[in-house]
């Protein structure tokens, strides 16, 4: 089975600053996804990154990056120029490849951007 | 386009009650996936949906906990004879055959 470990379970950042989230995971398989999810006290998961794990190059998007270590089982998040909007729990999770398949989450992270 | 939604936003219910949560997926996702969220457990997979093909129930916690989608889209999420450990969110996501999981708002859920 898959287990995904987030060992922060709270942060802080100031506005403007930068921040990593660490995640690291246990798997046997070769084909599967990693994901970032953020959830805002509204309670909308919402998807920030994704990455193949096929694939070396580490996914962007906008301020937010990966930095995803495959021999090392390991898929940081890194925020840049936080913004008061990103507070929110952040959720590393995993999903095996060849098909739909269930997502197995961490923890969590909260994240807490102050002004 | 619309995203996935979920109903009721809330619901409060006595011990012993029967409850229905629904969700309305993204039009033309083919898989459907029920996860639960609470304090003590985090986030556990319940129930997916995939096409025609027989749902993955792996993730039920007991026989009062049920689910079907119907014509392939709306599911409901079924809770029979409820018990204060079933007070949680419970969030629905769809996906395209392969892909990212998009989710919905959630239903909280209390048992009084």
């Amino acid at each position: 089975a898959q287990t995904v470990t987030q060992s922060q379970p709270e942060m802080s950042v100031q506005e403007a600053e930068t921040v990593t989230l660490s995640c690291t995971y246990d798997t046997s398989e070769s084909n599967y996804y990693l994901f970032w999810y953020k959830q805002p006290p509204s309670r909308q998961m919402i998807l920030v990154i994704r990455q193949e794990a096929y694939k070396q190059q580490n996914a962007t998007e906008n301020r937010f990056s990966v930095n995803f270590q495959k021999a090392a089982k390991s898929f940081s998040l890194k925020i840049s120029d936080s913004q008061l909007g990103d507070t929110a729990m952040y959720f590393c999770a995993f999903m095996k490849g060849g098909g739909s398949e269930k997502l197995v989450f961490g923890k969590g992270t909260k994240l807490t951007v102050n002004p | 386009g619309a995203g996935v939604s979920q109903s009721p936003s809330n619901k409060v219910t006595e011990k012993g009650k029967d409850v229905e949560l629904r969700c309305d997926p993204i039009s033309g996702h083919t898989a459907l996936y029920w996860y639960r969220q609470s304090l003590g457990q985090g986030l556990e997979f319940l129930i997916y949906f995939q096409g025609n093909s027989a749902p993955d129930k792996s993730g039920l916690p007991s026989d009062r906990f049920s689910a079907e989608r119907t014509g392939g889209s709306v599911s409901t999420l079924t809770i029979q004879r409820t018990q204060q450990e079933d007070s949680a969110v419970y969030l629905c996501a769809s996906s395209p055959v392969v892909g990212t999981q998009y989710f919905g708002p959630g239903t909280r859920l209390t048992v009084l």
